[in-house]
Order: structure tokens, then sequence, then C-alpha cells
């Protein structure tokens, strides 16, 4: 069965480094997600993708954080500095088309900022 | 803005017992989708079942069925012969029909299965 996959699965940086977390979501996926869990807390959104570009971000994702497609399997997520708060679980989910109601998840990533 | 509110922080279930999990949501929308995702202690978000908003009948899977009342914006969770598999984090969510909406999750209910 086709799956969502993410690298590293865990990944520890020092505060002001950049990091990029990738994704690779089902092959015939059209959108694609971010959303971000802190340790203890809920999953919150923070981008949707489609067609190269984003199609909504929330409040979280500030000019910290770009989203990429650059090839035509990997999604990256990059934190261009990051800070103490990003420390939390990055989870990438795709979806197939604009009718579909289900969203696959990897497995996360687990972020480590200290 | 749509929320989504599990007032139940910790649940408790003996092995082949019944429980019920509760989430209540907020929306102006009239077409959109519930959820319920499990996530275990490794963390990984895993579909335990849906339900369309514009039908009646309440969505069963297996030992997992959902009470929806729209009217009342109530979506819980039964899960019926508890299994120590069972034992995890349970997210309720929500997610407006339209093209590429995002998933909005409330703050979840841990279930202990205890023998």
């Amino acid at each position: 069965e086709p799956e969502v996959t993410q690298t590293p699965s865990h990944q520890v940086t020092q505060m002001g480094q950049e990091v990029i977390l990738r994704c690779v979501p089902i092959s015939n996926h059209l959108y694609f997600y971010w959303y971000r869990q802190i340790l203890g807390q809920k999953v919150e959104f923070l981008v949707s993708f489609y067609n190269n570009e984003i199609s909504e971000k929330s409040e979280i994702f500030d000019d910290q954080f770009s989203v990429e497609r650059p090839d035509g399997s990997n999604f990256t997520l990059k934190i261009r500095s990051t800070k103490l708060e990003d420390s939390a679980m990055y989870f990438c989910a795709s979806s197939a088309d604009r009718s579909s109601y289900e969203q696959y998840f990897g497995p996360g990533t687990r972020l480590t900022v200290t | 803005a749509q929320t989504v509110t599990q007032s139940q922080p910790e649940m408790s279930v003996q092995e082949a017992e019944t429980v019920t999990l509760s989430c209540t949501y907020d929306t102006s929308e009239s077409d959109y989708y519930l959820f319920w995702y499990k996530q275990p202690p490794s963390r990984q978000m895993i579909l335990v079942i849906r339900q369309e908003a514009y039908k009646q009948q309440n969505a069963t899977e297996n030992r997992f069925s959902v009470n929806f009342q729209k009217a009342a914006k109530s979506f819980s969770l039964k899960i019926s012969d508890s299994q120590l598999g069972d034992a995890a984090m349970y997210f309720c969510a929500y997610k407006y029909a339209g093209t590429a909406s995002k998933l909005t999750f409330g703050t979840g209910t841990r279930l202990q299965v205890t023998l």
C-alpha cells in the first residue's frame, strides 16, 4: 500500500540553524500539507500546497518557514533560523485530489532544537 | 473559524468493555467531514473513522462507531470490546469540504485500557 514517507525520523539542531524536513507524498497525490505537534499538545496546521503554490497557511507559518517541491517526488519544509519553540513533531500529509476527504499522514519527523 | 473541543483529557476502560469519547465542534459550514485519528506512542497518525456531514447514517468500522448529531454539533466515538492495542491518544478532527482544506484537531483524549 502506498504511503507517505518522511526523513529524517529525528533531527537535532542548534538554535539559529537552518533545517530542512523532507517528505515524499504518495505518488499520484496533488495536495500536500505540513502539520506540527508540540509535545503533549494538539496537532496544528502549518501550510497546504497545490500546483507549486501555497494554498493556505496558518499564523504559525511565518517568514521563517518555507515549503518547496523541488522535484516530482519530494516536498520539503525549511525553517531558516530555528528557535527552541520550534521543537515539535512535524507531520507531512497528502491527498489525492480536490474531492478527496482523506489526508494520508507520514510517520513524522521529531525536531529537537537545543 | 472552526473549533474542535474534546472535553475529556483522559479516559480509562477495561478490556472487552465499551467506551465513548466525546467531541464537539463549531462551524458555520454545512458541508464538511469529521474524523477520529488514533495516535499510539509511536506518534503516527492513524485514521480510525470518518463521517460525511451530509450523511445521516452513523459511520461504523468494525469495533469503532460514531454518534453524529449534526444539529448539536457533536461527534462521539464508541469503541466496543476494547483491546489493549486501543490504548492511545485519540484526536477528533474537522475538515471543510472545500478544496485542499486543512484539518482542525481537538486537544485529544488519552485512552487507557486496563486488564
